[in-house]
C-alpha cells in the first residue's frame, strides 16, 4: 500500500531557529513529491519536486528530494511566527491520474 | 486569476439530510480532485473528475456518495443520508494537468 509517513508531527521552535522537516514515502511508480502549508484554510502549495538532488528553494523554504532513500527534507530558515502552520507533504503516484498521498503532516509552532 | 472556490465554506446538516458541496476550478484548469479531511487525520483523497468524466473513484465510500463534474458549472460532491461520521472538512483541488494542484479554502461540514 502506498505510505507517506512524515515526521516530527510536531514541533516548537523559537523565531530564527532552522527547522528541518521530514517525509519518507512507499509508492510504486513514484512520479512527484509535494510539499503544502496549511493554516486554517487551503493548504497552499510550497514546492513539486520530480528529480533527486535538485534544491528547490523560495525565500526562506527550501526542498530537496532523494529517490534512492525515498525521503525529501523542507528546511525554514530564520523562521517568523508566520511561519506557523501545518505541513503537508504528499506524492503522486505515476499511472493514477494525478492524485495525491499525504502524510500526517508536521505542525510546526514559532514562538517568539 | 480567481482560486478555487468552493461554497458553502460551512454546511449543518441533521442526520439523514443531504448535503451538497460546490467546487468551481480555477479559470483553465478541467482536472478537479475531491479530498476530506477528518479530525485529527490527514487529508485522504475521494475522487477524480475531468468535465463530465469520473477518472478515478477509488477514494469514494461505496455507498451515499457521488461525484460530477458537469459540463457547464461547478464539480457537485453530494452526500446522501449524512451520519455523525462524515463530519469533516471536505477540500477541492484543481490543476490545468494531472500535476501540481490547487486547492479550495473547504467546506466544513458538521452533522447534528
Amino acid at each position: 500500500e502506498d505510505k507517506v509517513v512524515q515526521s516530527p508531527l510536531s514541533l516548537v521552535v523559537h523565531e530564527g531557529d532552522t527547522v528541518t522537516l521530514n517525509c519518507s514515502y512507499e509508492v510504486t511508480n513514484f512520479r512527484s513529491l509535494l510539499w503544502y502549508k496549511q493554516e486554517k484554510k487551503a493548504p497552499t502549495f510550497l514546492f513539486m519536486l520530480t528529480s533527486s538532488g535538485i534544491e528547490k528553494k523560495s525565500g526562506r523554504l527550501s526542498s530537496i528530494l532523494d529517490k534512492k532513500e525515498l525521503f525529501s527534507i523542507l528546511n525554514i530558515t530564520a523562521t517568523q511566527t508566520g511561519d506557523s502552520a501545518i505541513y503537508l507533504c504528499a506524492v503522486t503516484p505515476d499511472n493514477q491520474g494525478g492524485k495525491l498521498i499525504f502524510g500526517q503532516g508536521t505542525e510546526l509552532s514559532v514562538k517568539t | 486569476n480567481a482560486g478555487v472556490m468552493q461554497n458553502p465554506r460551512h454546511l449543518v446538516r441533521r442526520r439523514g439530510q443531504e448535503a451538497r458541496l460546490r467546487c468551481s476550478p480555477m479559470k483553465g484548469h478541467s482536472h478537479v480532485y475531491w479530498y476530506r479531511q477528518l479530525p485529527e487525520e490527514g487529508l485522504k483523497f475521494m475522487v477524480y473528475l475531468q468535465k463530465e468524466n469520473i477518472i478515478d473513484e477509488s477514494g469514494m465510500p461505496k455507498e451515499r456518495f457521488s461525484a460530477e463534474f458537469p459540463k457547464e458549472g461547478p464539480s457537485i460532491l453530494r452526500i446522501q443520508q449524512v451520519v455523525r461520521g462524515d463530519s469533516a472538512a471536505y477540500f477541492c483541488a484543481s490543476s490545468p494537468i494531472p500535476d501540481t494542484q490547487y486547492f479550495g479554502p473547504g467546506t466544513r461540514l458538521t452533522v447534528l
